[in-house]
């Protein structure tokens, strides 16, 4: 199985900063990466799809790069609707694993 | 709108039995791999089974293969998963996705005496 590694596993930020989340796969997964935002009681909100590609709706101040092993997830201005649970996800092998997730905290 | 219910959660005693339902809404679903998910109480999301879009091909973690079965009915656009020998472990939220964009509101699932 593909190991997904996050870090930090929680991050204290304040509203404007900037915030990057790291996602490391324990081999190349090329670019098929997706990250989620999930709120508590809620469903994950899908925000990047292959790597780098914005979901549809979702503020351009979210952005996600990297490829091969090493993704990024950066929030270029946290706003007070940012601060939630962030989990990235690789779909290039079964069974699709998941970061264990990165809590957002003010 | 594209939208997934799920049901068929509750309270199971362990090594009994459970059938979820997704209903699908608002998007091609006989055209669409369908997934379950799962979310433990405080813990992460973890992948339990897909299904392709017409139901001959089924992949799952090792954790389930062989208790839970994952199905489909394009017919009625609704999404199963039929889980026996159930485990305390197996305590989750069990949502239903369409992986990317999709999900359901997830159903409790509660495996306890």
């Amino acid at each position: 199985d593909i190991q997904m590694t996050q870090s930090p596993s929680s991050l204290s930020a304040s509203v404007g900063d900037r915030v990057t989340v790291t996602c490391r796969a324990s081999q190349s997964i090329a670019t098929y990466l997706n990250w989620y935002q999930q709120k508590p009681g809620k469903a994950p909100k899908l925000l990047i799809y292959a790597a780098f590609h914005l979901q549809s709706g979702v503020p351009s101040r979210f952005s996600g790069s990297g490829s091969g092993t090493d993704f990024t997830l950066t929030i270029s201005s946290l706003q007070p609707d940012d601060f939630a649970t962030y989990y990235c996800q690789q779909n290039y092998n079964i069974p699709y694993t998941f970061g264990q997730g990165t809590k957002l905290e003010i | 709108e594209e939208q997934l219910v799920e049901s068929g959660g509750g309270l199971v005693q362990p090594g009994g039995s459970l059938r979820l339902s997704c209903a699908a809404s608002g998007f091609s679903f006989s055209s669409n791999w369908m997934h379950w998910v799962r979310q433990a109480p405080g813990k992460g999301l973890v992948w339990v089974s897909r299904i392709n879009n017409d139901g001959t091909t089924a992949n799952y973690a090792a954790s389930v293969r062989g208790r839970f079965t994952i199905s489909r009915d394009n017919a009625k656009n609704t999404l199963y998963l039929q889980m026996n020998s159930l485990r305390a472990e197996d305590t989750a939220v069990y949502y239903c996705a369409r992986l990317g964009a999709i999900w359901g509101q997830g159903t409790l699932v509660t495996v306890s005496s």
